[in-house]
């Protein structure tokens, strides 16, 4: 099966903060990787797909890159509504797999 | 708009059975594959189940093979979830989702809640 790691595991940052989320895949698996907003009580949300596409309503202070096997969700400038668990998923193979997430929370 | 609307929940004595059904509205249910996806109390998202748009093909996680069964009745626009000999650790919030091959899990539902003890 397919892992992605994610990291940090937590972290914590500042209103206005640059912030960027890591999710490194086991294997190769092109631009498969997605990422979803995943708010307590809430169902999740997706936030980019195929690794670099902003998914419809997402802000555009969010996106996504990748380098190699390294897969990165960026915020421009955070804000309060962001602060909560991100998640990764890959979709090239079955099973499909999440990185364990990264809690983000204001300073 | 897109709705999917869980159900059939609760709470579970190990080694039953249970049933849940997503109910979909506000697209073309039969034109779409669709998943079920669950979080465990304090832990990450998992992927269980998917099945393709016509139902021919299904494909389960490893710890559900062979006790879970995903299936669809398009006419009704409703996804099942059949879980059998449940397990403590299968008790979690369960999400219908979409699951589109280029956005994937693009859509979910509230979410329905298992719970497995005795």
């Amino acid at each position: 099966d397919i892992q992605l790691t994610q990291s940090p595991s937590s972290m914590s940052a500042s209103l206005g903060d640059r912030v960027s989320l890591t999710c490194q895949s086991s294997q190769g698996i092109g631009n498969y990787l997605s990422w979803y907003q995943h708010k307590p009580g809430k169902p999740p949300k997706p936030m980019i797909y195929y690794a670099t596409n902003l998914a419809d309503g997402v802000p555009s202070r969010f996106s996504g890159s990748r380098s190699g096997s390294d897969y990165s969700l960026t915020i421009s400038s955070l804000e309060s509504e962001d602060t909560t668990i991100y998640y990764c998923l890959q979709y090239d193979e079955y099973p499909r797999t999440f990185g364990g997430g990264t809690k983000l929370e204001l300073k | 708009e897109v709705q999917l609307v869980e159900s059939g929940g609760g709470l579970v004595q190990p080694g039953r059975s249970m049933k849940l059904s997503c109910a979909a509205s506000g697209f073309t249910f039969s034109n779409y594959a669709m998943a079920w996806v669950r979080q465990a109390p304090t832990k990450g998202l998992e992927w269980v189940a998917t099945i393709s748009f016509d139902g021919s093909s299904t494909y389960y996680r490893d710890s559900v093979k062979g006790r879970f069964t995903i299936s669809r009745h398009n006419a009704k626009s409703t996804l099942y979830l059949q879980m059998n000999s449940l397990r403590s650790e299968d008790t979690a919030t369960y999400y219908c989702t979409r699951g589109v091959v280029t956005t994937p899990f693009d859509y979910w539902g509230q979410g329905v809640m298992v719970t497995v003890s005795s």
